[in-house]
């Protein structure tokens, strides 16, 4: 079945460190991948996505690109602020429209 | 534009007692998800609507969980005779579909405590 391996956290750094948040998955399809943010108090929300093999998704300074030779999708950026402390979640839909399956997520705690 | 929007927020009942939650999606999405989420987990799927036909059913969903989407807009999710087991974050999403990548939009979500 369809599955989504997630580096474990927690996750603390200094402001403007570099930041990668590893994500594994295993698909009987062709998945389209995600990653969602959860900022303490809030609701998920989408970060960024990609809907085939090499496509970069970006957004506030995050990247991440479908590796479908190594399954992979990590979560990057190259400075990070207090206000990305939050926990990131990643996601597969497989097919595209179906469920997603969800990994464990990943707490970050970015200090001054 | 709103989002999705859920309700209660927040919910503490007695074991055995039923619950009943309710979720309005964004206007135009016509698919609609219920996920459940416990303190550290991401998000375990329910249950998915494509206007009011519920197409899929998780495992996870037993027979005291029951859900609705009558006229394809807002969705019920009912618990009966809840158990402690049943305490957690339950999520609605929404999406319309497009070709490839469709994304849900979430909801603040409902936290339950059953005691």
């Amino acid at each position: 079945g369809d599955s989504v391996t997630q580096m474990e956290g927690p996750v603390t750094l200094s402001e403007e460190a570099f930041l990668t948040i590893n994500c594994t998955y295993t698909a009987t399809g062709y998945p389209s991948l995600f990653w969602y943010v959860q900022y303490p108090g809030e609701g998920l929300q989408l970060l960024l996505k990609a809907t085939k093999a090499d496509d970069k998704g970006s957004n506030k300074g995050f990247e991440a690109t479908y590796r479908k030779e190594t399954t992979s999708f990590h979560l990057e950026k190259g400075s990070v602020q207090v206000s990305d402390s939050a926990v990131y979640f990643c996601a597969l839909s497989d097919p595209p429209g179906n469920q997603f399956y969800f990994g464990t997520g990943t707490s970050l705690t970015v200090i001054p | 534009d709103t989002g999705v929007s859920q309700d209660p927020r927040h919910k503490i009942t007695k074991r055995g007692q039923n619950v009943t939650f309710r979720c309005d999606p964004i206007s135009e999405h016509n698919r609609l998800y219920w996920y459940r989420q416990t303190l550290g987990q991401g998000p375990e799927f329910l249950t998915y609507f494509q206007n009011e036909a519920q197409l899929e059913k998780s495992r996870l969903l037993s027979d005291r969980f029951s859900a609705e989407r009558p006229k394809g807009s807002f969705s019920t999710l009912e618990i009966q005779r809840t158990e402690q087991g049943d305490s957690a974050m339950y999520l609605c999403a929404s999406s319309f579909p497009v070709t490839g990548g469709e994304t849900q939009y979430f909801g603040p979500g409902t936290r339950l405590l059953v005691l």
